[in-house]
């Protein structure tokens, strides 16, 4: 079984510009999650998709930030404009019902 | 107040003994309890998962769970070290999952 698939792996961007990320869930999973994780701390979930809908995006900053999950399957995070803050790794996860997740590998975003 | 606290460590222990990393969380309405190893530049995996009070064994891996204290418990028997890693306490609490800060532990050769 295929796991997590998560692109680009590293961007490097200058702050004041856009940068998007994509992710291609386990075939299956319904349930696909973006998360932030500064270093040293824990993953802060970013956004929750259930199928193509939002479950919860309380903690994504809808100013700057913003993610799709067009049919159900792939989606992407966009980050318009970077911030020197938003140096981070973005994760994304998938679960079935079973509510275990799996990671993808991440994309290390530093802004400069 | 923090979902879920963990001591961040660093925590060392020798080849061969029993690393215990504790975590607690703050709602009692939380329903599943998970650890994942993440090693320094990946991307967390998931180790064990519990749901029910008392222990839960997989290999060297023995996840413990106490609902009344808000407590689980992750003990690695036999440290090897490559053991050493970041280990992430999660909880999922309703549909949403909360992760501890991490504890980083490493097992001295």
């Amino acid at each position: 079984e295929a796991g997590v698939a998560q692109s680009p792996r590293y961007k490097i961007i200058e702050k004041r510009q856009s940068v998007a990320f994509w992710c291609n869930p386990i075939s299956g999973h319904a349930t696909l999650y973006w998360y932030q994780q500064i270093l040293g701390q824990g993953p802060k979930l970013l956004i929750q998709f259930q199928n193509n809908g939002v479950v919860d995006d309380s903690q994504l900053p809808k100013d700057r930030f913003s993610a799709e999950r067009l049919k159900g399957v792939d989606s992407t995070l966009k980050i318009q404009p970077a911030k020197l803050e938003d140096s981070a790794v973005y994760l994304c996860a998938s679960s079935s019902y079973t509510d275990t997740q799996y990671f993808g590998p991440g994309t290390r975003l530093t802004v400069l | 107040q923090k979902e879920v606290e963990q001591n961040s460590g660093p925590l060392s222990v020798p080849e061969g003994a029993i690393a215990s990393l504790n975590c607690t969380y703050s709602d009692r309405g939380s329903q599943s309890f998970f650890w994942y190893r993440q090693y320094s530049g990946k991307s967390p995996e998931l180790i064990m998962s519990i749901y029910s009070n008392g222990d839960k064994e997989d290999g060297r891996f023995t996840a413990q769970l106490n609902k009344a204290s808000q407590y689980v418990s992750l003990l690695i028997r036999d440290s090897q070290p490559s053991d050493s890693a970041t280990y992430l306490c999660a909880v999922l609490l309703g549909n949403q999952f909360y992760f501890g800060t991490g504890t980083s532990l490493t097992v001295i050769p």
